[in-house]
């Protein structure tokens, strides 16, 4: 069975300062783990994926996401906060194998960036 | 970039009504999901589909629930009789051959009430 716990429903930063968004996995098969973002009115869109190659992870706009199997976790970080990056943030897990796998998600973090 | 559509963006049903979510996948995509979320609930799998069949269901997904390609465009999530606890944001994502689940692409979502 897998499952993921993202801490924190809502986190506020101010522009320009860390982003992190936490993440802790169980799965009892090497997981593929997964950040999706959704903007407002807006499908949810893949920001990066570990899939057993390297464990840190860069993904699209600046943000990346560390795999760290002894804490089970897979937090996102991003080191400098913009207004764009209001938006609620998942975390996936699936096991490892073809399309048909299904996603398991968090509860998912709404983040606000503050002026 | 091609997107997922779906069709439409809210709907209001009263209990006990049929009502049919829809969804045009990416064109030359293969494998289509459903997923829901119900208000401050996790993003949740229901059913998964492939070749013209379910490759896999959730326990969410019951007797109630029926999904159909049934033009080679469009994928259709029905649900026969709806219950207040149906309401939710309902996802449909689609998948190219060969792809695992990071090649996933989710539409805007279906936010479904009713009431």
């Amino acid at each position: 069975a897998q499952s993921v716990t993202q801490l924190g429903s809502h986190v506020s930063v101010s522009e320009g300062a860390l982003v992190l968004l936490r993440c802790n996995y169980s799965s009892s098969v090497p997981p593929y783990l997964f950040w999706y973002v959704q903007y407002p009115n807006q499908g949810l869109q893949l920001l990066l994926k570990y899939t057993s190659a390297a464990t840190l992870v860069k993904g699209i706009n600046g943000f990346e996401a560390e795999f760290k199997k002894s804490e089970t976790s897979f937090h996102l970080t991003k080191p400098s906060a913009h207004m764009s990056d209001a938006a609620e943030y998942f975390c996936a897990v699936s096991a490892k194998g073809g399309a048909t796998n299904k996603l398991i998600f968090g509860t998912g973090t709404l983040l606000a960036v503050q002026p | 970039e091609p997107e997922v559509t779906q069709t439409p963006s809210h709907q209001v049903t009263q209990m006990g009504q049929e009502v049919i979510l829809r969804c045009v996948p990416i064109s030359n995509h293969l494998y289509f999901y459903w997923y829901r979320q119900i208000l401050g609930q996790k993003v949740e799998f229901l059913v998964s589909f492939y070749n013209n069949e379910i490759s896999e269901k959730s326990e969410i997904f019951d007797d109630q629930f029926s999904v159909e390609r049934p033009d080679g465009s469009n994928f259709t999530l029905k649900i026969r009789s709806t219950k207040l606890e149906d309401s939710a944001m309902y996802f449909c994502a689609s998948g190219p051959q060969g792809a695992t689940n990071e090649k996933l692409f989710f539409g805007s979502g279906t936010q479904l009430s009713v009431l």
